[in-house]
Order: structure tokens, then sequence, then C-alpha cells
């Protein structure tokens, strides 16, 4: 199976903060790559699909790249409602899909 | 209001059986893949399982192949996820996904979830 790998695995930061996630693969997974957030208590939100396509509604401080084994989910100017958990997957179509172990994310 | 609902969830024996159901309002999966994926207390995320737009077509996890089995009935809009052989490891909330993008084929990540269901797996 391929194996994502996620750092950091804490990360904390001020508002207006540019933050980045960095997510890798154990082999090429192209662009088959998703980010979510997951805040306590509550379902996990896609927010990035393709490496770099934003969701539907989700706001554009988020924003994906990468290609290959390396990605990163990038917040262009850290907000308050932003503290949660984040995740990479990768969900290419003739494998199991899996999930990087998660990044937290606290305000300063 | 679109909406996924997971049922289905409860305590039982290691080495029992639970039936988890998923139903759609509002949200049309008939035309997409869905998965289950589950999430330990207290811990990530992991995918168990999907299953194509007919139920011709599915994919598991290694830690659940020939324990689990996933299903739907599309004309109900439900899913299914039959699991036997739980092991204490098997303790999650479960949760019900749509794959996005209708109509197509496998390998896309999941747009809308349910709200979970709770299965605890202890003697």
């Amino acid at each position: 199976d391929i194996q994502m790998t996620q750092s950091p695995s804490t990360l904390s930061a001020s508002i207006g903060d540019r933050v980045t996630i960095t997510c890798r693969a154990s082999q090429s997974i192209s662009v088959w790559l998703a980010w979510y957030q997951q805040k306590p208590g509550k379902v996990p939100k896609l927010l990035i699909y393709e490496a770099s396509y934003l969701q539907s509604g989700v706001p554009s401080r988020f924003g994906g790249g990468g290609s290959g084994t390396e990605f990163t989910l990038t917040i262009s100017s850290l907000q308050p409602d932003d503290s949660a958990t984040y995740f990479c997957q990768q969900y290419t179509a003739h494998s199991p899909y899996t999930f990087g172990q998660g990044t937290k994310l606290e305000i300063k | 209001e679109m909406e996924l609902v997971e049922f289905g969830g409860g305590l039982v024996q290691p080495g029992g059986s639970l039936r988890l159901s998923c139903a759609g309002s509002g949200i049309t999966f008939s035309t997409y893949w869905m998965s289950w994926v589950r999430q330990a207390p207290g811990k990530g995320l992991e995918w168990v399982a999907n299953i194509n737009q007919d139920g011709t077509d599915k994919y598991y996890v290694d830690s659940v192949r020939g324990r689990f089995t996933i299903s739907r009935n599309t004309a109900e809009n439900s899913l299914y996820l039959q699991m036997d052989s739980l092991r204490v490891e098997d303790t999650a909330i479960y949760y019900c996904a749509r794959d996005r993008g209708s109509g197509g084929s496998r390998g896309q990540p999941h747009d809308y979830w349910g709200q979970g269901t709770v299965v605890t797996v202890s003697s």
C-alpha cells in the first residue's frame, strides 16, 4: 500500500501567518491527492482535490500544490477558524486509499 | 438539505458481527462510488472500503479484507457494511462518504460525509 507521511505533526502559528503543511507519498501518485480539515467532534471536510483544485465553498486562502510524491497545503493568511487537524489522502484508482497521520494546527 | 445518515453501530464482543447502514436524503449517490471511512478514538482517518455505482466492483483495505463486505441498494439510496469476525482494533467511528465525480471511475476523494456511527468491540 502507498504510505502517506505528513509534516509537521503539530504546528502553532499566529493569525495572519502563512502556513504550509507537507505530505509525502511512498511512491508516485501523480496528482491524486486530497486535503481535509477536521475540527474536534466534527466530520472531515474536503478542502482540496487533485492536488490543487479548491472544493466548492472553501475559502481562497487555502491552496494546494505538488505532484508525484511531494505535496503542500498552504493557508495564505491564517484565520481563527482554521484551528483544526488537517489530513492528506491519496486516492489512486488501483490501490487502497490511504490518509496521512494528520497535522494539528493551533492558533497562538 | 443533503444528508447521509449511518445506522447500526453498537457494542459487540470480539468475533461478533454488525451490519452498518447508510441512507441518503436530498443527495444522489446512485451515480457515485461510495466509501466507508473509520476513525479510531483519538486517532486519524482510515479508508475502509468502496463500491462502484452498480455494486459490481469493490475495494478494501488489507486489514478488513475477508471480514467486511460492502454493498449497496441503489433503488433505496442505501449503502451497507457487513462486519464479521470483529476485532478490538475495529473499534472506531464509521463514516459513510460519497466519492466525488458523478458517473466516474474509481479514484476520487470524499465530498459528502455522514455524521458517523460508533462501533465498539470489547469483551
